[in-house]
């Protein structure tokens, strides 16, 4: 079956325009979560989306990102008034059972570049 | 407040050596451990993983280490191969909570 599928893969935009970026999860899975990785660091964790509980947004960087989720489809994550900082490769990932244990599978990412 | 730390950045093995990453965690009520490996465009795969309640888990030629009184895994590859280099991602996971991410090492296994 399809693996998690994000788009655009590649996105280059100006400094204060607002861009969207969607992920696909595997169908079926519960549980999304979004990633941001900056060049030369770690899986930067933003958001969780958990069933039907309300999503974790404790990573959220600033008011300027947000996400939203339809039932247990397909993700969103808007960036708006991007900056130069928010240049990075953003990752989607789904497990199929959230709050348990069980493998994440990610997404290609989409690499993000502000200019 | 980083939960999970990998303090090495970087690591570079002979080809037929052992690899050994590792990885360190301050909350001891992680339910499982897990490492993701990452190629460069491409996003992170999953490895293996280990229990909490367990000390070692071996999958062929990769094998988890889990102390938990030192609060520490980590993960060897023998014999390493040039195929291993990548990024390898340590991740900590609590029930009902979320998986939390160290910042990588990058290994490179010379030929």
């Amino acid at each position: 079956g399809a693996g998690v599928s994000q788009s655009p893969s590649n996105k280059v935009t100006e400094k204060g325009k607002d861009v969207e970026l969607r992920c696909d999860p595997i169908s079926g899975h519960t549980a999304l979560y979004w990633y941001r990785q900056r060049l030369g660091q770690g899986l930067e964790f933003l958001i969780y989306f958990q069933g039907n509980s309300a999503p974790d947004k404790s990573g959220l960087p600033s008011d300027r990102f947000s996400a939203e989720r339809t039932g247990e489809s397909v993700s969103t994550l808007t960036i708006q008034r991007t900056q130069q900082e928010d240049s990075a490769v953003y990752l989607c990932a789904s497990s199929l059972i959230a709050g348990e244990y069980n493998e994440q599978f990610f997404g290609p990412g989409t690499r993000l570049t502000v200019l | 407040d980083q939960q999970v730390k990998q303090n090495s950045p970087s690591l570079s093995v002979q080809e037929g050596r052992i690899s050994i990453l590792n990885c360190d965690y301050t909350n001891s009520m992680f339910d499982y451990f897990l490492w993701y490996k990452k190629y460069p465009a491409e996003g992170p795969t999953f490895l293996i993983s280990i229990s909490s309640i367990k000390d070692k888990n071996e999958d062929g030629r990769f094998t988890v280490f889990l102390n938990k009184s030192a609060k520490h895994l980590s993960l060897h590859i023998v014999p390493s191969q040039p195929g291993d280099s990548a990024v390898y991602f340590c991740a900590a996971f609590r029930r009902t909570y979320k998986y939390i991410f160290g910042t990588g090492t990058r290994l490179k296994v010379l030929a």
